[in-house]
């Protein structure tokens, strides 16, 4: 079923470095997903996403891997910038449902 | 397009109180969800709606209710406020069900 974590995990990188962001998600029978960005103070943007027939899709600066063998989904951001500091979310939609539930979130701080 | 519009921005309820948080979107969008969101947390459904006149619950509906008499709104009313129901809350729309939501600014609601 859908948890909700006490605390978000954070990942520092340096300025340029590229980010790995991961996700595991809950149910087999999810057949889209999605990456947003959240700012402090507003709302989430939708990022990039990706549907279950597809195991990677690539966007500006972005990449979105899908496994579902082990149902784990993962961003890649290029050549981190400081304006990517955020909370970052996955969110996988529960087709029987038509419910698109969230993940607990990662904080992602970019160091310059 | 406005795109997502909720109001309040913010408010402050005593426990017990009931109130309304309104939505309205401009971009003709079928579904419509309203989630939750704690500090430090992710967002967590409450109900949503896949077009006028269908609702359905999601991971915490206890305490609020929902009605889409119209494809542009989608208000949440709260029965009896409680301290528990301090949070953010994002209201969202998308045009179906494999694509992306649009989110609003959210509602910054405190219950004394």
């Amino acid at each position: 079923g859908e948890s909700v974590g006490l605390h978000l995990p954070t990942l520092s990188v340096q300025e340029g470095d590229n980010s790995i962001i991961n996700c595991a998600y809950s149910n087999s029978a999810s057949d889209y997903f999605i990456w947003y960005k959240q700012e402090s103070g507003k709302g989430p943007q939708f990022i990039i996403d990706i549907r279950s027939n597809m195991d990677k899709r690539q966007g500006q600066r972005v990449t979105v891997l899908l496994n579902k063998t082990v149902k784990h989904l993962s961003l890649q951001i290029a050549a981190t910038q400081p304006g990517d500091s955020a909370v970052y979310f996955c969110a996988e939609n529960m087709g029987y449902g038509n419910k698109l539930v969230f993940g607990a979130g990662t904080i992602l701080r970019v160091k310059s | 397009n406005a795109g997502v519009t909720q109001t309040p921005k913010f408010q402050v309820l005593k426990t017990g109180q009931s109130m309304t948080l309104q939505c309205a979107q401009d971009m003709n969008h079928e579904y419509m969800s309203w989630y939750r969101q704690d500090p430090g947390m992710g967002l967590r459904l409450i109900h949503y709606s896949v077009g006028a006149g269908i609702t359905d619950q999601g991971e915490v509906p206890n305490g609020y209710n929902v009605s889409r008499s119209t494809t542009e709104d989608f208000p949440l009313r709260l029965l009896s406020a409680a301290p528990s129901q301090t949070s953010v809350y994002f209201c969202a729309s998308r045009v179906g069900q494999n694509y992306g939501y649009t989110f609003g600014s959210g509602t910054r609601l405190t219950v004394v």
